[in-house]
């Protein structure tokens, strides 16, 4: 089976720094992705990782631990359009690019 | 460089319609993806799309088919339309570049059901 577990909800304060925690058991695995999903837009690409380790990437930052079943993803210097929602989603390859996505961390930030 | 369009981006339709849905990939992506986004359950896989082929379906009910044209077009049918139909559907075109696989999403199509 598939199972994406993340927090609901998070509130962080600008300038903070956040840090969105994302446990997965998947049958198979590839890769996991990072989306942003402002209120009724798309999901935009954060980040995709492989390999365990942290990948930075400007403001933003992700970590896997492939052995744990765990991601995390960073945000620093906490802007107010930081919020979003955070969907992290595992690609487990297999001939096909489908993702199994957890229900998402809405993120407020507030001033 | 163009991003994945999908259309129309907003519709009403009555139960017991059906709807198409359209999307174009990025340029050179020849996989085309659909989900569905609600409230409750979060982003759900619908079907893929690879070189005119489904390569992969969802737990979904017949009611919802798809198809992919020859330039990687694609598009999603629902028949038979219910409430509970009523969702963001987003395409997502994807490619494997240099062994990193990048996936994007469209605006998606919000359809609302009556």
């Amino acid at each position: 089976g598939q199972n994406i577990d993340q927090p609901t909800e998070m509130t962080a304060t600008e300038g903070a720094i956040v840090q969105i925690n994302c446990t997965y058991q998947t049958s198979g695995f590839n890769g996991l992705f990072w989306y942003q999903q402002h209120a009724g837009e798309a999901p935009t690409f954060l980040s995709y990782n492989v390999l365990d380790g942290l990948e930075e990437k400007g403001r933003f930052s992700s970590f896997l631990s492939r052995s744990k079943g765990y991601s995390y993803l960073l945000l620093k210097e906490l802007q107010m359009k930081d919020s979003a929602s955070y969907l992290c989603a595992v690609y487990s390859g297999a001939g096909s690019y489908q993702l199994t996505f957890g229900k998402g961390t809405k993120l407020s930030v507030i001033p | 460089k163009a991003g994945v369009t999908q259309t129309p981006r907003y519709l009403i339709k009555t139960r017991g319609q059906q709807v198409t849905l359209s999307c174009s990939p990025i340029s050179g992506h020849r996989s085309v993806s659909w989900y569905q986004q609600t409230p409750g359950q979060g982003l759900q896989f619908l079907f893929e799309y690879f070189s005119e082929t489904q390569r992969n379906k969802g737990n979904f009910p017949g009611r919802f088919s798809g198809r992919q044209f020859s330039n990687s077009r694609s598009e999603m049918n629902v028949s038979t339309l219910e409430l509970g139909d009523s969702a963001l559907y987003l395409c997502a075109s994807s490619r494997t570049i240099g062994g990193r696989n990048t996936i994007y999403f469209g605006e998606g199509s919000w359809l609302t059901v009556v």
